[in-house]
């Protein structure tokens, strides 16, 4: 299948930075790729939808200037926390697909896991 | 009401059993069925993917999607302690939308 990317994997930062994580289609181009976060134990929720070339389109209660979606090619897109607080740990996951005719499947990068102390 | 539910379990097997994971959704909208496996602190992994009702095959997996009474079933036969992981159900509009999932099934394989 596809393969999506995140990176980090894994990131520990004081309460008020901001923190940038990256998500890569590695081998397929991604006009649309979508966010979600996870918290313990409980399922992913999706945070946004970001779309290539234009502005993100957030969920109910996601507070766009808080969480800054850039989707600057049809590879990358960028998720940065702002200002980040001990409530914004999770687990941030994106996903994305091919999308083309025979391969509609999403696939999800491995998760970039945050903690704000 | 939430748009998928499933039992949260934990659900604990012997190894070899057969497993039925099960899930109910509410939007009538969804065309596309999933099975996600999430181990922790990974990344959900798609498992079974179907498009509108019917049954579909995979090696030890076999996912069903009812849509008339909105059910979502995924079976496991042989189950091994590998397959100890979180399950999701998910469903979607369209092909290219997002994903709804549901709160997920624990499973443990007992050797």
């Amino acid at each position: 299948g596809a393969v999506v990317s995140q990176h980090p994997s894994w990131v520990i930062c004081k309460s008020g930075t901001s923190v940038k994580i990256e998500c890569r289609s590695l081998d397929f181009q991604a006009t649309t790729m979508f966010w979600y976060r996870q918290f313990p134990k409980q399922s992913l929720m999706l945070m946004a939808t970001s779309n290539e070339g234009s502005k993100a389109t957030y969920e109910q209660g996601v507070e766009k200037d808080k969480f800054l979606i850039n989707h600057a090619s049809l590879t990358l897109s960028t998720l940065t926390v702002t200002s980040a607080h001990p409530e914004d740990s999770s687990f941030y996951i994106c996903s994305a697909g091919p999308w083309t005719s025979g391969n509609n499947e999403q696939f999800f990068g491995p998760g970039t896991r945050l903690t704000v102390l | 009401q939430k748009e998928v539910e499933q039992d949260p379990g934990p659900l604990s097997v012997p190894e070899g059993a057969i497993v039925s994971l099960n899930c109910t959704y509410s939007n009538s909208a969804f065309q596309y069925f999933m099975w996600y496996r999430q181990y922790s602190r990974k990344g959900p992994e798609l498992l079974m993917y179907t498009y509108s009702s019917g049954n579909k095959e995979d090696g030890r997996f076999t996912a069903q999607v009812d849509k008339s009474s909105k059910y979502i079933s995924l079976f496991i036969r042989d189950s091994q302690p590998s397959d100890s992981a979180t399950y999701l159900c998910a469903g979607m509009k369209t092909s290219y939308d997002k994903v709804i999932f549901g709160p997920g099934t624990s499973l443990s394989v007992i050797p």
